[in-house]
């Protein structure tokens, strides 16, 4: 099992751009989320889905869209880059069983620089 | 509000030295404490969940212990490779939707 995937790796934007964050798991995995990680900031939540067509806000949406069309996919889309977007973003996913708290498996991660 | 603290930021030991790192945590009705490694240029990978006061779990130099209030990572006679950052985290009191709150982070070298 490859667990979480994250392309691209690395990128660079210009401001104003907009790319897309791909995150792919094939775990069968219900939940999915998407953080960010800046310096000294731990990891903050952006987005998150609890199934296919299901998704929610989490601390920090503004700038970001997501969709979840399979329980496969959730890519985290950034319309109109900002240097504050400058981060590294995470994608992970998890099992909720009913009753009790779930472990995130993470992707590797892509760092993404607006200039 | 809940929030998670984590400390020190940073660390650094000896190899041989023991220590520990601190987790606080303020949320209602807890629903596990997780604990996670993050290595350099890497995603955070899971070491331990703890549920109740007084639970402690152990990983080869790693044991992990909570209270009502607080975690803690104790690492015994640390080697070069146990550097990395660990993150701890919870669910928050009033969401069952697997999110989790992480603290900032305990950024540990250990020098041969």
């Amino acid at each position: 099992n490859a667990g979480v995937t994250q392309t691209p790796k690395f990128r660079i934007l210009k401001i104003g751009q907009s790319m897309t964050l791909q995150c792919t798991q094939d775990m069968n995995h219900n939940y999915m989320y998407w953080y960010r990680q800046d310096p000294g900031m731990g990891l903050k939540l952006i987005y998150y889905s609890v199934g296919a067509g299901i998704t929610d806000k989490g601390e920090v949406p503004n700038g970001y869209n997501v969709s979840r069309s399979t329980t496969e996919d959730f890519p985290l889309r950034l319309e109109l880059a900002a240097p504050s977007q400058t981060s590294v973003y995470f994608c992970a996913s998890s099992f909720q069983g009913p009753g009790g708290a779930n472990v995130l498996t993470f992707g590797a991660g892509s760092r993404l620089t607006v200039l | 509000e809940d929030q998670v603290t984590q400390s020190p930021e940073a660390l650094r030991l000896q190899e041989g030295e023991s220590s520990s790192l601190n987790c606080s945590y303020t949320v209602s009705g807890l629903r596990g404490l997780f604990w996670y490694r993050q290595d350099p240029g890497k995603g955070p990978e899971f070491l331990f969940t703890l549920y109740s006061a007084g639970e402690e779990k152990e990983k080869e130099r790693l044991k992990a212990t909570l209270t009502k209030k607080e975690s803690f990572l104790h690492i015994t006679a640390p080697k070069p490779e146990d550097s990395a950052t660990y993150l701890c985290a919870v669910p928050p009191g009033s969401s069952n939707t697997g999110k989790l709150i992480f603290g900032q982070g305990t950024t540990l070298q250990v020098k041969p």
